[in-house]
């Protein structure tokens, strides 16, 4: 039982560049969620998705698309990087309850130049 | 705006004493508290909660205190050991909508042996 993971690790992009984020988790929840943390920020919510099929912006998702593959799945993608999305990312699963706790993967670090 | 607040950014204490983290929070319709543990380059993992309909909630080591009238609550740690030093988040999530975490800075607790 892995939790939640995340690929990759670290990244360092150029300005202008893109790219994807995986995020899987297998604890069957129905729920998912793309944070970033930013020092002095702590954790804002990017874009959710409450069940397979649908997703929904959070508190700053200009820049980023997501995508929510199957239930085990979800992926953020930034499609034009820009310095100010240099962070580092959790991705975390949980149920649809406010009741219900969410897991965090373990980050993934990004630096964009 | 930052809807829950933890105005600590760090707190030393000694090994075996109390540690005390505080949190208060503007929304009033938050009504499920959580905090989460950081250590560096890891995830944060759940620490402990608290419904809006309790006042307190124990789990060995740890005890969450939740004073609605003054939309703030607390972290108690009793007795601190080394290995509790780590970044503290406190969060917040709604009973209505989606299951959104809104998170405080942090605090940075160190117990020095």
């Amino acid at each position: 039982n892995a939790g939640v993971t995340q690929t990759p690790k670290f990244q360092v992009l150029k300005t202008g560049q893109s790219m994807t984020l995986q995020c899987a988790q297998d604890m069957n929840h129905n729920s998912m969620y793309w944070y970033r943390q930013d020092p002095g920020m702590g954790l804002r919510l990017i874009y959710y998705s409450a069940s397979e099929g649908t997703t929904d912006k959070g508190e700053v998702p200009n820049g980023y698309n997501v995508s929510r593959l199957n239930k085990r799945e979800f992926s953020l993608r930034l499609e034009s990087a820009a310095p100010s999305q240099t962070s580092v990312y959790f991705c975390a699963s949980g149920g649809s309850l406010s009741s219900e706790t969410q897991y965090f993967g373990p980050g993934t670090r990004l630096l964009v130049l | 705006d930052q809807q829950v607040k933890q105005n600590s950014p760090s707190l030393s204490v000694q090994e075996g004493r109390i540690s005390i983290l505080n949190c208060d929070y503007t929304n009033s319709m938050f009504d499920y508290f959580l905090w989460y543990k950081k250590y560096p380059a890891e995830g944060p993992t759940f620490l402990i909660s608290i419904s809006s309909i309790k006042d307190k909630n124990e789990d060995g080591r740890f005890t969450v205190f939740l004073n609605k009238s003054a939309k703030h609550l607390s972290l108690h740690i009793v007795p601190s050991q080394p290995g509790d030093s780590a970044v503290y988040f406190c969060a917040a999530s709604k009973l209505t909508g989606a299951n959104n975490l809104f998170f405080g800075t942090g605090t940075r607790l160190t117990v020095i042996p």
